[in-house]
């Protein structure tokens, strides 16, 4: 049964760079059949999609448009691993962050339809000085 | 970006009664729409995809319906544990967004 477990500070500065990390046991991050995904929830904002990463004869990364220039989502493969960076924080980016694995649960002959099915605690992070 | 609504928020309801929660997609998803489940200082927790397929483990009290615009999540004979907040989010395409939730409480 897949299991994961975030990782990462709970407190970060205003203006650097919040780096949490999934660990992944019971399936693999190269998986053709599973994207790993970066989800957010705040009072203002709700549940907010952030990203995902997936494999599938190469690497694929997605981003919500709003963070594209701030956000990384990168996989680790010895690890069997994904993480998330978010540059140049603000107090509006103070969130639950939570990791989750999505399944392929439909396809088209140019799309690939994935539902997020295991989700990870949830990392509370707060920006502030 | 694809705007979801849920109605009615809040929710009171007894054990036992049959519980329905909209959701409307601000433009059509075909089915590919997802519920979950979240309870006080838990991650949310999936319970339908495809607007209608239960995840496995989940109570058959639950189910979905609809498709395109208009999808909705029905409890039959509410449970004590299914007081909660209930969100339906839509992974038809990008940016995935999620509705603002439904809380049910129990009168």
């Amino acid at each position: 049964q897949v299991q994961l477990q975030q990782s990462g500070p709970g407190l970060v500065k205003p203006s650097q760079t919040l780096s949490l990390t999934c660990d992944i046991s019971g399936d693999s991050v190269s998986s053709v059949s599973f994207s790993w995904n970066w989800v957010r929830q705040s009072p203002s904002r709700g549940l907010e999609w952030l990203g995902r990463t997936w494999h599938n004869s190469r690497w694929f990364t997605d981003y919500a448009e709003s963070l594209k220039t701030r956000l990384s989502i990168k996989s680790d493969i010895a690890k069997n691993q994904f993480s998330l960076q978010l540059d140049s924080v603000s107090p509006e980016d103070t969130a639950i962050y939570y990791c989750a694995r999505a399944r392929v649960v439909g396809a088209t002959r140019s799309k690939f339809y994935f539902h997020m099915d295991v989700w990870g605690k949830g990392t509370t992070v707060t920006v502030s000085s | 970006d694809i705007q979801m609504t849920q109605s009615p928020s809040p929710l009171s309801a007894s054990v036992g009664d049959r519980v329905t929660i909209a959701c409307r997609a601000s433009q059509g998803i075909n089915s590919y729409l997802a519920w979950f489940q979240q309870k006080p200082g838990k991650a949310p927790k999936s319970l339908i995809y495809g607007a209608s397929s239960l995840q496995s483990g989940v109570p058959s009290r639950f189910s979905g319906s609809g498709s395109g615009t208009d999808f909705t999540l029905t409890i039959n004979s509410l449970q004590p544990e299914d007081a909660a907040t209930y969100y339906c989010q839509q992974y038809d395409s990008f940016p995935f967004t999620f509705g603002p939730g439904t809380k049910v409480d129990l009168k």
